[in-house]
């Protein structure tokens, strides 16, 4: 079965340098959630697309930002990074029909197998 | 706000021994719960969800969980460890679609 994709799987990058962060949902799955996990800890939500347009948003840092394409997979750009900024990024994709009926948020969300940025 | 809390950062056991990982939640609705489970360098796999649909809920492995609304907690249990469940466990409330983890647990196994 199909899983949910990221790349790149690994990036290096200097302090104060760019990087984009791309997430592939499985396939009819209209719902993609981001996730950073520093280490050590428990994955914290960043921010959420359902349909193309953010549903959500957590503690996401101004400098970074996000978005869904036509073909739902979703980037995040993170500019200016910072050490701090070094982590486990996770993405995660779901049918989010929900959403819009007013049923309950719990639908399974398939994770990727993250992206680990190291800040240097 | 919603919430859960993991007790125990780190929890040893046996093999073939009985597993327990806790987990206590705080929600002011009627939540929505998982359990996941993290391998060293992988991403997270669900291992199961509580939906109010049953309060006993069997997940895959061997694992399963008892939701209980008076103690306010989602325990994970198994009744006999392998040495491949020897992982990072995150329990997690779903806030408006989103998840909210708790700080997780580190279950290793000894032979």
């Amino acid at each position: 079965a199909a899983g949910v994709i990221q790349s790149p799987r690994h990036l290096i990058k200097e302090k104060r340098e760019t990087a984009t962060l791309k997430c592939y949902p499985i396939p009819r799955h209209d719902t993609v959630y981001w996730y950073q996990q520093g280490p050590g800890q428990d994955p914290q939500f960043l921010i959420s697309f359902y349909e193309k347009m953010q549903s959500d948003k957590g503690s996401i840092p101004d400098r970074f930002s996000a978005q869904q394409f036509s073909d739902y997979h979703s980037e995040l750009n993170m500019s200016s990074l910072e050490l701090g900024d070094s982590a486990l990024y996770f993405c995660a994709s779901t049918s989010g029909g929900t959403l819009r009926t007013g049923t309950p948020y719990y639908n399974e969300q398939f994770f990727g197998p993250g992206t680990r940025l190291t800040v240097l | 706000a919603q919430s859960v809390t993991q007790l125990g950062s780190h929890v040893s056991v046996s093999e073939g021994a009985l597993v327990l990982l806790r987990c206590n939640y705080s929600s002011s609705v009627p939540p929505y719960l998982f359990w996941y489970v993290q391998y060293p360098n992988q991403g997270l796999q669900l291992l199961l969800k509580y939906t109010s649909a049953a309060t006993l809920v069997k997940g895959i492995n061997g694992f399963e969980a008892e939701f209980k609304k008076s103690e306010t907690s989602f325990h994970l249990t198994k009744p006999s460890a392998h040495m491949s469940d020897a992982a990072e466990y995150f329990c997690a409330v779903s806030h408006g679609g989103k998840l909210i983890f708790g700080q997780g647990t580190e279950l290793s196994v000894k032979p």
